[in-house]
């Protein structure tokens, strides 16, 4: 299996603040990687596709980048909003598997 | 709009049957463009992949759980379920549905989600 793993485990932030979150796969993933946000006590919503794309209705001060086995997720001004947990998946090898997430804190 | 919706039993005794059904809203479940998928998380923990099904009724499964799993579709309901045997408290965990493109396994689009606790 392809392990994703995620760094930080955890981060504290400040509204306003620009943040990026990495993801690391075991082996190459080409960009077939995608982020999403969970809050708690509600399923993920996808906020990035194919490492980079945008999904539908998703800020633009989300944005995604890497290729191959690093990828980062930058926020570039937190809102109050954005504070949850976000876990990045790989999409290029079954079992398609999650990294262990980034839980983002209000500093 | 696209919406899931899971529905089944939240108390599933140890070494019984987990069933789990999940309905699509808003479009057609026969749609060739997208595998239907089910995913898991155990409390406080990540997420897992279990398999998905795509409305032909080829199914692929998450060689973990593939002894146990099987995942089925009607596409007359517009509904594809889950079937997980011999559970363990291991078992235990929020079960999502959720629609991935076949080019590209993302998943856009998720039910809320249905717990389940495995206990005698």
């Amino acid at each position: 299996d392809i392990q994703m793993t995620q760094s930080p485990p955890s981060l504290s932030a400040s509204v306003g603040d620009r943040v990026t979150l990495t993801c690391r796969a075991s082996q190459t993933i080409s960009n077939y990687l995608s982020w999403y946000q969970q809050k708690s006590g509600t399923a993920p919503k996808l906020l990035i596709y194919s490492a980079s794309t945008l999904q539908s209705g998703v800020p633009s001060r989300f944005s995604g980048s890497g290729s191959g086995t690093d990828f980062t997720l930058t926020i570039s001004s937190l809102q109050p909003e954005d504070f949850a947990t976000y876990y990045c998946q790989q999409g290029y090898m079954a079992p398609y598997t999650f990294g262990q997430g980034t839980k983002l804190e209000i500093k | 709009q696209v919406q899931l919706q899971e529905s089944g039993p939240e108390l599933v005794k140890p070494s019984q049957t987990l069933s789990l059904t999940c309905t699509f809203s808003g479009g057609s479940i026969s749609n060739g463009d997208f595998y239907w998928n089910w995913i898991r998380q155990p409390p406080g923990k990540g997420l897992e992949w279990i398999g998905y099904i795509y409305y032909s009724g080829n199914s692929f499964y998450n060689p973990s759980l593939e002894s146990r799993v099987a995942i089925s579709v009607d596409t007359s309901k517009n509904q594809f379920s889950l079937r997980l045997t011999s559970v363990t408290a291991a078992d235990t965990a929020i079960y999502f549905c959720a629609r991935s493109m076949v080019y590209s396994m993302y998943f856009d689009s998720w039910g809320q989600g249905t717990p389940v606790t495995v206990s005698s």
